[in-house]
């Protein structure tokens, strides 16, 4: 069984100030990870993933997020917010395994408040 | 090139009616998605399917819903006898196939209010 905690349920910050959003994950199996936004009233898009390889992981939007086996987290960054990047920002894993399944389990999401 | 389409965007049933919710998946994807999201909490799976196949239901409850693929046209979740528990946004995700790298492309959703 997997899980996903996002320790932060709401995030208010400065516009152009920098900022980060927690997850952490649980799996008995090795995982990909995955941040996806989603703005009011819309479906999700995909930020970043991490698969393999390096550890820091670029995205679009100007994010990146790092992933540390250690600690099982999978936290998200960017240097300086802009208003538009308010939305909902989701943690998710899936199995990387030959279990073949690829449902990917979320965490409840934080709310990020870029204020003026 | 068009993404995940879902319809109808809103759904408003009275308890007991059913609920018939439709996904196309995105041009050349074979593969699709559900998932369920209540308010204020985040995605929850509850099926996969490829054409014509049931691959994983883990997350599917017991009574009242199912949800197919055909050869031919959207998939459809289906809900029968809604309760109000049942009103959330349902949100569909299609991917090209079972490669074992596999991003997931999701729609706007149907946002189900049950009276």
């Amino acid at each position: 069984a997997q899980s996903v905690t996002q320790l932060d349920s709401q995030v208010p910050v400065f516009e152009e100030a920098p900022v980060e959003l927690r997850c952490n994950y649980s799996s008995s199996v090795s995982v990909y990870l995955f941040w996806y936004v989603q703005y009011p009233n819309q479906g999700l898009q995909l930020l970043l993933k991490y698969l393999s390889g390096s550890t820091l992981v670029k995205g679009i939007n100007g994010f990146e997020a790092e992933f540390n086996k250690s600690q099982t987290s999978f936290h998200l960054r960017k240097p300086s917010v802009h208003i538009s990047d308010t939305a909902e920002y989701f943690c998710a894993v899936s199995d990387s395994g030959l279990s073949g399944r690829r449902a990917l389990t979320f965490g409840s999401g934080t709310r990020l408040q870029v204020q003026p | 090139n068009a993404g995940v389409m879902q319809n109808p965007r809103h759904l408003v049933r009275r308890r007991g009616q059913e609920a018939r919710l439709r996904c196309s998946p995105m041009k050349g994807h074979s593969h699709v998605y559900w998932y369920r999201q209540l308010p204020e909490e985040g995605l929850k799976f509850m099926v996969y399917l490829q054409k014509e196949n049931i691959i994983d239901e883990s997350g599917m409850p017991k009574e009242r819903f199912s949800a197919e693929f055909p050869k031919e046209g959207p998939s459809i979740l289906r809900i029968q006898q809604v309760v109000r528990g049942d009103s959330a946004a349902y949100f569909c995700a299609s991917s090209p196939g079972p490669q074992t790298v596999n991003e997931q492309f999701f729609g706007p959703g149907t946002r189900l209010t049950v009276l």
